[in-house]
């Protein structure tokens, strides 16, 4: 069974603040690792990918990837109340290129102004 | 360019009734995949296309579920004898692998309501 397991939330943090939302997952052979917003009502959108272990930067947003720890992360920095929605994290396991993702239930977010 | 696109976005059927729900991917998009998300709960897989490879029919939940992809592209999802379990957003995404990245894409989702 391969499992992505989230930071249950809900998160809140004020306007302007580091949102940090963590995810654990149990296949050491992963190679593959998302971060998926997805705001009420709406689907999931791709915001981050990350593939090798340390850190990637896009605007925002800093994924951080510990393979040994087996552990991926989502800093969000100068939080906004669009920020607002639930994010989750997916895992692509080892040995698959093209296939499903297993994801996390998501961790819910809010910014307060 | 267009993304995925998901038709009907809204369904409403009754108990024991076949649908329909269809997915057109991204162009040139070789993989196509459907989840399904119940009302506060994770995306949960159900099946898997790539080019002309055997479908990964490893998620679909029972029998009365199947899907096809015809002519590489447009894929449909019919579920048969709906029971009121089926309600939930049933979303399709699709992939391409351009420079290593393997990322999927999602369509707005179809909603089924089982009455």
């Amino acid at each position: 069974q391969k499992e992505v397991e989230q930071n249950s939330g809900p998160l809140s943090v004020p306007e302007g603040a580091i949102a940090s939302l963590n995810c654990t997952y149990s296949d050491r052979g992963s190679q593959s690792f998302f971060w998926y917003r997805q705001y009420s009502g709406k689907s999931p959108e791709l915001i981050m990918s990350i593939y090798s272990n340390g850190d990637k930067e896009d605007g925002r947003f800093t994924a951080q990837l510990n393979k040994a720890s087996q552990y991926v992360s989502l800093l969000i920095r100068d939080s906004q109340p669009s920020d607002s929605a639930t994010y989750l994290c997916a895992v692509r396991p080892g040995g698959s290129t093209l296939g499903r993702l297993y994801f996390g239930r998501g961790t819910q977010l809010t910014v307060w102004p | 360019g267009a993304g995925v696109s998901q038709s009907p976005s809204n369904k409403v059927t009754e108990k024991g009734k076949d649908v329909e729900l269809r997915c057109d991917p991204i162009s040139g998009h070789t993989a196509l995949y459907w989840y399904r998300q119940r009302l506060g709960q994770g995306l949960e897989f159900l099946i898997y296309f790539q080019g002309n490879s055997a479908p990964d029919k490893s998620g679909l939940p029972s029998d009365r579920f199947s899907a096809e992809r015809t002519g590489g592209s447009v894929s449909t999802l019919t579920i048969q004898r709906t029971q009121q379990e089926d309600s939930a957003v049933y979303l399709c995404a699709s992939s391409f692998p351009a420079g290593g990245g393997y990322e999927q894409f999602f369509g707005p989702g179809t909603r089924l309501t089982v009455l």
